[in-house]
Parts: structure tokens; sequence; C-alpha cells
């Protein structure tokens, strides 16, 4: 299993500027990834966080819009950039244990993302 | 494109009822399927991982089922409670980490 810890956990933003969220695993993991709520819908995913390389993009979702770094095997961080209404969802840091093709997803609490 | 649907949207019981939530996925070309749990704003917990090759898992009050053939997993909820009230997921892993995730069903147990 894996504990992760996100921050912020919730935030209120204004319109055009940025925000990145943190995601601290309690152990090495592999795998990680950023999925995105929009209010009332399921996940999305936005990104696989890949350690010490460039994140892997879902379509739809661009490095300029979210950055994301990944410096070690325990550490994220997800930027949401110039941030517009569209942007409020919740965002949520997940993780694969494991060295299998498949295996168990654990999330963190997720950050609650309001722009005004 | 896998395809996961959730019946129903939502469901309201009262205390003490068995309940049966639904998860239908379009290809069963599937490694794996997880079951959690999401209370109002907040991360999702793990209920149950089936892996391909298994029919079911149990944990307390929780039984999930997996059809790969048919596409069809159920998850069994006995002697429910007001604290189990939350949005239930069905995810399923179908190739090298894709997962997809369902619309989940929001479930509201009444004292």
């Amino acid at each position: 299993s894996a504990v992760i810890s996100q921050k912020p956990s919730r935030d209120i933003c204004q319109r055009g500027t940025s925000l990145t969220i943190q995601c601290q695993v309690d152990s090495q993991v592999t795998m990680m990834f950023w999925y995105r709520q929009q209010p009332g819908q399921s996940l999305t995913l936005i990104a696989t966080a890949n350690q010490g390389s460039e994140a892997t993009y879902e379509s739809g979702f661009v490095i300029d819009k979210f950055p994301i770094s990944r410096p070690n095997l325990t550490f994220s961080t997800l930027t949401v950039s110039n941030m517009s209404p569209e942007d409020s969802s919740i965002y949520l840091c997940s993780v694969l244990p494991g060295t299998g093709i498949a295996g168990e997803l654990f999330f963190g609490e997720g950050s609650r993302l309001t722009v005004l | 494109k896998q395809e996961v649907t959730q019946i129903p949207a939502a469901l309201s019981v009262p205390e003490g009822e068995n309940l049966v939530l639904n998860c239908s996925f379009t290809d069963s070309a599937i490694y794996n399927l997880q079951w959690f749990r999401q209370d109002p704003g907040k991360g999702l917990t793990s209920l149950l991982l089936i892996q391909s090759s298994q029919r079911e898992q149990t944990s307390g009050r929780l039984n999930a089922s997996l059809d790969k053939s048919s596409g069809r997993s159920t998850l069994y909820i006995a002697a429910s409670q007001p604290g189990d009230s939350a949005t239930y997921l069905c995810a399923v892993a179908g190739g090298y980490q894709k997962v997809t995730f369902g619309t989940g069903t929001k479930l509201q147990v009444i004292p």
C-alpha cells in the first residue's frame, strides 16, 4: 500500500494566476499519475509523472498548461497555469506501487481548486 | 476505446438493507477492476481489487464479483450503515497503466 499526502487540500484562486500542488508518498514508487475531476464528473488522467524526465501527457492536456515535476521517486508537483474558472476541479495524485503491469491504485486526498 | 458505465447513478436505501452496485465495461481485455469509495470533495479510497483471473473478492461487509466475459462487475454491501454513504467508483485497467473510471454511484443510507 501507499500513503499519499497532497497540499494544498483546497484553495481559491484568481483568474490568470498559477498554483502548484504537491504530492508526497511515504515510499518509493515508479508510477505516479495526476488526475482531474471536474464537478459532477468522473476522473480524467492528465499525465504520468516520470522520474527524471518529462511527463507523459494524455490527449487534451499540454505541458504549458499543466507543467509537472518529478525530482525523485517519492515526490511530484503539478502546476495549473494561467487559471480560468473552467479549471475549477479536484486534482488528484495517484500511485501504482509494485512493478507489475497493473496493480492497485492509491490516491491522495485531492486538492480542490476554485477559480474565480 | 473502453467505456465504463455505473448503474444506478444514485441510490437511497434505509439502514440495514443489503444492496448491489453495478459496473459494466465494453472491452473485456482487462488486467483488473478496482472499486473505490469517494467522500464529498475528497480523494478515493481503495475498497477492493479484482484481478482478471479472479471471480470475486471480499472485505468485511463488501463483496465484489467480476464476470469478464460479460463485461460486468458488482459490489455487494451487506447490512448498510449511514457511514457507507458516499460515491462508489469502479475503475478498469485495460492495458499498461491505462485505467478507465466509471461515473460513479452516489449512495445514501438513511438512518
